[in-house]
């Protein structure tokens, strides 16, 4: 059982478009994480978000908490090819002590 | 993922021998987890350890498969008698305290990326 999903799996786009990153589950987190991976590396933490409804923004990106915390959003405006990469998500339910990874989602922005 | 290291990056070992995974965590940080990751996947959980002590070896087979997180040194993954199934990305990450929000964030090494011939 895959306790926290994400969509889409794959997304390739090209560079200016915006996309939006999905991840859901039906458990509570206490906090959720993204990273962002490329090729041949370990994952980088991009942000962690801890309260139900709190809009986080770097940059270009911006990452949003679910209000009963059990889903986030990544949202990337005008992409460029350098966001091209694996995004993870990342939770640790309340009460736990350990990160459960989603799915992931693979973009790839085109020149 | 600045500080945590793993050694070696790229390991070949053959159907049967033995491979030794090594981590060193960020300065301060006492608590070590070990994932794996297969081509086109996510991270899937293996073992979580503090300094002498193993916390949630759920994720990690039972059989040829250990680690440990001794006080003086790096945490070390080992890997008996390998099969071909073995070969993966293997990640370590360490965190500074019990995981529970902000500032108890794991970071991660760059890899151990494992084939088995």
């Amino acid at each position: 059982t895959q306790l926290l999903e994400q969509s889409p799996q794959f997304l390739s786009i090209q560079e200016g478009e915006n996309l939006t990153v999905y991840c859901n589950s039906s458990s509570v987190f206490s906090s959720l994480q993204w990273y962002r991976q490329e090729p041949g590396e370990g994952p980088v933490l991009l942000v962690t978000v801890v309260t139900g409804g709190e809009v986080k923004k770097l940059k270009r990106l911006t990452f949003q908490f679910g209000d009963a915390r059990k889903d986030s959003s990544l949202h990337i405006t005008a992409a460029q090819p350098g966001d091209t990469g694996l995004y993870l998500c990342a939770g640790v339910r309340i009460g736990t002590y350990k990160y459960i990874f989603g799915t992931g989602t693979r973009l790839k922005v085109l020149a | 993922n600045a500080g945590v290291m793993q050694n070696p990056r790229h390991l070949v070992r053959r159907r049967g021998q033995e491979a030794r995974l090594r981590c060193s965590p960020m300065k301060g940080h006492s608590h070590v987890y070990w994932y794996r990751q297969l081509p086109e996947e996510g991270l899937k959980f293996m073992v979580y350890l503090q300094k002498e002590n193993i916390i949630d070896e759920s994720g990690m087979p039972k059989e040829r498969f250990s680690a440990e997180f001794p006080k003086e040194g790096p945490s070390i993954l080992r890997i008996q008698q390998v099969v071909r199934g073995d070969s993966a990305a293997y990640f370590c990450a360490s965190s500074p305290n019990w995981v529970t929000g902000p500032g108890d964030e794991q970071f991660f090494g760059p890899g151990t990326r494992l084939t088995v011939l």
